[in-house]
């Protein structure tokens, strides 16, 4: 079965500064998608960035990118010049394309807390 | 319509009464998903309609929870009976490409009394 894990429940980073949050995932597939997602207090899930196993190049979304390590199976997020906005649950999910529902395996989040 | 509409966004309801969650899709997607996200919990996928068939229903908690959805669009999920252990913000996600990923809605927040 596949998992997602988010082992940083909690983070604080001060404004401006570029905080790294992680994710590992476990799955025996070798094509899939990967996904960051922020969830600020209105409930409201927001793409943050989205990342295609195929494709060896981090991705890159102005000020986040990530660290896609396949053989570590590891997806982690950097938020750099933080800003007071960004303070929110973040989610690292996962899919798989055989799966034929495309359904997300989501970790269970990280809040970020930006401090002025 | 330009985003994924849920409603209502709050409901407060007592035990053992039935509920009635909507959701209104992006308009064109034909994909559309249900998740549960309990208190301090990640999201748990209970589930998935490609049109107005269900081919994955496999994370629906128990026979008291349904959902159908009609023309392609408007999904509702119901639940029977509710129970304490229900309480919960129950999302609702469309997409047009498995690739873009999801748009959500903002979500009901169900508690029940």
């Amino acid at each position: 079965a596949q998992t997602v894990t988010q082992s940083q429940p909690e983070m604080s980073v001060q404004e401006a500064e570029t905080v790294t949050l992680s994710c590992t995932y476990d799955t025996s597939e070798n094509n899939y998608y990967l996904f960051w997602y922020k969830q600020p207090p209105s409930r409201q899930m927001i793409l943050v960035i989205r990342q295609e196993a195929y494709k060896q190049q981090n991705a890159t979304e102005n000020r986040f990118s990530v660290n896609f390590q396949k053989a570590a199976k590891s997806f982690s997020l950097k938020i750099s010049d933080s800003q007071l906005g960004d303070t929110a649950m973040y989610f690292c999910a996962f899919t798989l394309p055989t799966s034929g529902t495309y359904k997300y395996i989501f970790g269970t989040g990280t809040r970020l807390k930006v401090l002025a | 319509g330009a985003g994924v509409s849920q409603s209502p966004s709050n409901k407060v309801t007592e035990k053992g009464k039935d509920v009635e969650l909507r959701c209104d899709p992006i308009s064109g997607h034909t994909a559309l998903y249900w998740y549960r996200q309990s208190l301090g919990q990640g999201l748990e996928f209970l589930i998935y309609f490609q049109g107005n068939s269900a081919p994955d229903k496999s994370g629906l908690p128990s026979d008291r929870f349904s959902a159908e959805r009609t023309g392609g669009s408007v999904s509702t999920l119901t639940i029977q009976r509710t129970q304490q252990e229900d309480s919960a913000v129950y999302l609702c996600a469309s997409s047009y490409t498995h690739r873009d990923g999801y748009t959500f809605g903002s979500g009901t927040r169900l508690t029940v009394v």
